[in-house]
């Protein structure tokens, strides 16, 4: 149980374009799903915090027109990369939290690379 | 006050050896503390996690002890082997977590 799949699973782009990435819990339903950002041999940095029907939270520094993000229902999340950048590459990754369990699941992480 | 300091960076053992990861926080608030594990090009995966009602808590060959009053917690891991070679990391808070900095472990043969 608690499963957490992420779509798609690495990216390449063009700089000025656009990328969706989804969060999907699989066999739970999570209120609160986050989004992190790791670059290589780094910790995770929370960029948002999203609950269902409702505005994400952005932490301090994160641009909320350039991270878009919605959480359509108790199963999905997605963030989008808007106007992408090459600075923009990194590692995102989405965890879901699960009430029943009081913990972060995480999923597996998209690996965008903005040329 | 949101800070999780984790050390060591960096920790080599031999096979059968026991690593220690030491974690310290700062806001007594925090309630939750969880410890994951990460191997390249993956997501974290969720190891054992303690909640500070309890000093200890074990989950087959890996252990946390808490220390509420030194605001320290730390992962050992018994009887180690190559394949829990990975970064861990450790994290502090409820249902929001704030992350230590990482220790890549290698387990030598």
């Amino acid at each position: 149980g608690a499963v957490v799949s992420q779509h798609p699973s690495w990216v390449i782009c063009k700089s000025g374009t656009s990328v969706k990435i989804e969060c999907r819990s699989l066999d739970f339903q999570a209120t609160t799903m986050f989004w992190y950002r790791q670059f290589p041999k780094q910790s995770l940095m929370l960029m948002a915090t999203s609950n269902e029907g409702s505005k994400a939270t952005y932490e301090q520094g994160v641009e909320k027109d350039k991270f878009l993000i919605n959480h359509a229902s108790l199963t999905l999340s997605t963030l989008t990369v808007t106007s992408a950048h090459p600075e923009d590459s990194s590692f995102y990754i989405c965890s879901a939290y699960t009430t029943g369990q009081e913990t972060q699941y995480f999923g597996p992480g998209t690996r965008l690379l903005v040329l | 006050q949101q800070q999780v300091k984790q050390s060591p960076q960096s920790l080599i053992v031999q096979k059968g050896g026991i690593p220690i990861i030491n974690c310290a926080y700062e806001n007594t608030a925090f309630d939750y503390f969880p410890w994951y594990q990460q191997f390249p090009g993956k997501g974290p995966a969720l190891l054992i996690a303690i909640r500070p009602d309890v000093s200890e808590k074990k989950e087959g060959r890996f252990t946390i002890s808490f220390n509420k009053s030194a605001k320290q917690f730390s992962l050992h891991i018994m009887d180690s082997q190559p394949g829990d070679s990975a970064t861990y990391f450790c994290a502090a808070g409820a249902q929001k977590l704030v992350f230590g900095q990482g220790t890549r472990l290698t387990i030598n043969p």
